[in-house]
């Protein structure tokens, strides 16, 4: 298993500004996820950061908007850019578990609320 | 990968025993049945997985027809701490290390 904490855990911030939410993981993994889960709604993928290499974005995410980090292979931040209140949600860390594809570890989440 | 649905909410009452069906019509040969838990607040987490018949851990069971064109989570005595939304997924075991696709999940709620 992987254990995974998300800083900050919750922020309110207005509209026009940045928030940056750092991920770390308790150890080394290739593939980290970033999701987004509006409220009251599934969880949907945002990008895929390999360390190494650029994020990979899902359709409707650009990286001017979610410009993801992977310094190594135990941390990744995601910036949500030039914020509006359609930005509000809980955005979330993942990685793959070693033993099978099927098996996914998240953070906690981190809590944003635009004004 | 195969579109799944369940139904978006349940209620049940503690000490009852619940069951959650997800129905996976385009389920491929090489694909499991997956499901995660999300309590408030949290992130989700795996519960069980299956191929074909029926599965049982400490969490839940899972059964599977032979056709594996659905699943059923079973929680056998639910308590108030089993409220939380409940996913299935299906998908293949590769190597290809993809992220998980979540559906809209099935809401339990468990009464007092």
């Amino acid at each position: 298993s992987a254990v995974i904490s998300q800083k900050p855990s919750r922020d309110i911030c207005q509209r026009g500004t940045s928030l940056t939410i750092q991920c770390q993981v308790d150890s080394q993994v290739t593939m980290m996820f970033w999701y987004r889960q509006q409220p009251g709604q599934s969880l949907t993928l945002i990008a895929t950061a390999n360390q190494g290499s650029e994020a990979t974005y899902e359709s409707g995410f650009v990286i001017d908007k979610f410009p993801i980090s992977r310094p190594n292979l135990t941390f990744s931040t995601l910036t949500v850019s030039n914020m509006s209140p359609e930005d509000s949600s809980i955005y979330l860390c993942s990685v793959l578990g070693l033993a099978s594809y099927n098996e996914q570890f998240f953070g906690p989440g981190t809590r944003l609320t635009v004004l | 990968l195969a579109k799944t649905t369940q139904p978006i909410s349940m209620d049940s009452y503690e000490g009852q025993e619940v069951n959650i069906t997800c129905s996976h019509n385009n389920i491929a040969t090489n694909d499991y049945i997956t499901w995660y838990q999300q309590f408030p607040s949290q992130g989700p987490r795996f519960i069980i997985q299956g191929y074909k018949t029926k599965v049982t851990n400490e969490v839940a069971s899972l059964f599977i027809p032979a056709d594996r064109k659905s699943s059923t989570l079973s929680l056998p005595r639910v308590s108030l701490s089993d409220t939380a939304v409940y996913y299935c997924l299906v998908g293949p075991m590769d190597t290809g290390r993809r992220a998980l696709t979540f559906g809209s999940g099935t809401r339990l709620q468990v009464q007092p």
